[in-house]
């Protein structure tokens, strides 16, 4: 089965640095890359997707850059904010099956402070 | 609308109870979820129904049993659970489709075992 490791597992930056966190997957057959914010107490959210046609997609201050020769994507978060201090996950999933059967990472705590 | 609603938000129940927790979704998704994350974890698959069916059971011991009532209710029944299945209950939905699509979480049920 699908495996996807998460690094850092913590990462502290100053309001205004960029942030960069990697995940792995395992299974070549992974073909959407989500990432989730979960702040604490609550749900997870999405907050950036990609899909294995496409290499690199941005959404304002964040972005996703998929690498599926190395089976690796990682989220860059530029222009950081204290409000973007939460519990960041990468997940991997094969989606020609008609439902999403996400396998996680094991998360990345990121503090930024003002 | 985008929203997945669980109820209750919060349960205590003793080791010989049974209770249910109950998901909803109104946004004509045909694949449902359960997935349980305990503190400081990813969340992790529990069931995955898809048209109603369920498709995916990740090995989750019988003192959990799902339900899907029909297309926009699923249900969680909990029967003499252990201390150790305290933990954050999260019910997603997602469309039934082959492109990788979204998954969306609800708030989530915070279940104690006592």
């Amino acid at each position: 089965g699908e495996n996807v490791e998460q690094h850092p597992s913590t990462l502290s930056v100053q309001e205004g640095d960029s942030a960069v966190i990697k995940c792995t997957y395992s299974d070549s057959a992974s073909n959407y890359f989500p990432w989730y914010k979960q702040e604490l107490g609550k749900r997870p959210q999405l907050i950036i997707d990609i899909r294995s046609n496409v290499g690199e997609k941005k959404d304002q201050r964040i972005a996703v850059t998929l690498n599926k020769t190395a089976k690796h994507f990682s989220l860059h978060i530029t222009e950081t904010q204290p409000e973007d201090s939460a519990v960041y996950f990468c997940a991997a999933s094969n989606a020609n099956t008609g439902f999403q059967k996400l396998v996680f990472g094991t998360g990345t705590r990121l503090l930024v402070s003002p | 609308d985008t929203e997945v609603t669980q109820t209750p938000k919060h349960l205590v129940m003793g080791m010989t109870n049974k209770k249910s927790l109950k998901c909803e979704q109104h946004m004509g998704h045909r694949a449902m979820y359960w997935y349980k994350q305990k503190a400081k974890k990813p969340p992790e698959l529990m069931f995955v129904y898809s048209y109603e069916k369920l498709s995916i059971n990740e090995s989750v011991p019988s003192r959990f049993s799902p339900e899907c009532p029909n297309s926009s209710l699923l249900n969680l029944h909990l029967h003499a659970l252990q201390p150790e299945d305290s933990a954050l209950y999260l019910c997603a939905s997602s469309q039934r489709g082959f492109s990788g699509n979204t998954i969306y979480f609800g708030e989530g049920s915070w279940l104690t075992v006592v």
